[in-house]
């Protein structure tokens, strides 16, 4: 049962647009967000997070969305560069729930054209 | 540098062989995760450890196992090899627990582990 869905395996986006990257997630449980990039022959690196509590939280290009009521949740990257080409992974807790574990959606491959 | 340290970085067995992969998680985290990633696949949880203690575990095999020791590194290990356990490992560690301010996970370069 994949709690956290990423439906899109790969995206491709100009250099300078915006980038957006969707996330669904099945458990109503779930409180806490997180979004992370991954390279190749690297271990993901966090890029920004979100509680349940916000419906939206910035950091500097990135951006990501919550809304609750459809468990869904999206990141935006403007602009967009080559070097945001990599495969991002959003992850989902139940913070409350005292299991402390984040489950990961499969990831999708951005490539950003030059 | 995430601060978390892996080791081996790559790690080729036969089939029927038993691996230890090992994890220091970065300076003053309690918290250690482990994660395996096979090709095109996303991370699958397998286990978490808080200041020693087992807080949650994913769908880890029997065959597999891991601790945390007194001075928080960690060692995931796995036995009867099987072809299908080839696979990227990964570990994370975090300040705390999951959730905001301390639960940001922080990952470590992975494991290659190649089972022949």
């Amino acid at each position: 049962d994949q709690q956290v869905k990423q439906n899109s395996p790969s995206l491709s986006v100009q250099e300078g647009r915006i980038s957006i990257l969707n996330c669904d997630y099945t458990n109503s449980m779930f409180d806490y967000f997180l979004w992370y990039k991954k390279y190749p022959a690297e271990g993901p690196t966090f890029l920004i997070s979100i509680s349940s509590i916000k419906d939206k939280n910035e950091d500097g290009r990135f951006t990501v969305f919550l809304n609750k009521s459809a468990k869904h949740l999206s990141l935006h990257i403007v602009p967009s560069q080559p070097g945001d080409s990599a495969v991002y992974f959003c992850a989902a807790s139940a913070t409350r729930s005292g299991t402390y574990k984040y489950i990961f959606g499969t990831g999708t491959r951005l490539k950003v054209l030059a | 540098d995430s601060g978390v340290t892996q080791t081996p970085k790559h790690l080729i067995t036969a089939t029927g062989q038993r691996v230890t992969l090992r994890c220091s998680p970065r300076s003053g985290d309690l918290s250690v995760y482990w994660y395996q990633q096979s090709l095109d696949q996303g991370l699958q949880f397998l286990i978490q450890y808080y200041n020693g203690e087992e807080r949650a575990k994913g769908n880890i095999l029997e065959r597999f196992s891991a601790q945390q020791f007194p001075d928080l590194h960690s060692e995931l290990n796995l036995s009867s090899l099987e072809l299908g356990d080839s696979a990227l490992y990964f570990c994370a560690s975090s300040l705390g627990l999951a959730g905001a301010g301390t639960g940001e996970l922080f990952f470590g370069e992975g494991s290659r582990l190649t089972v022949l």
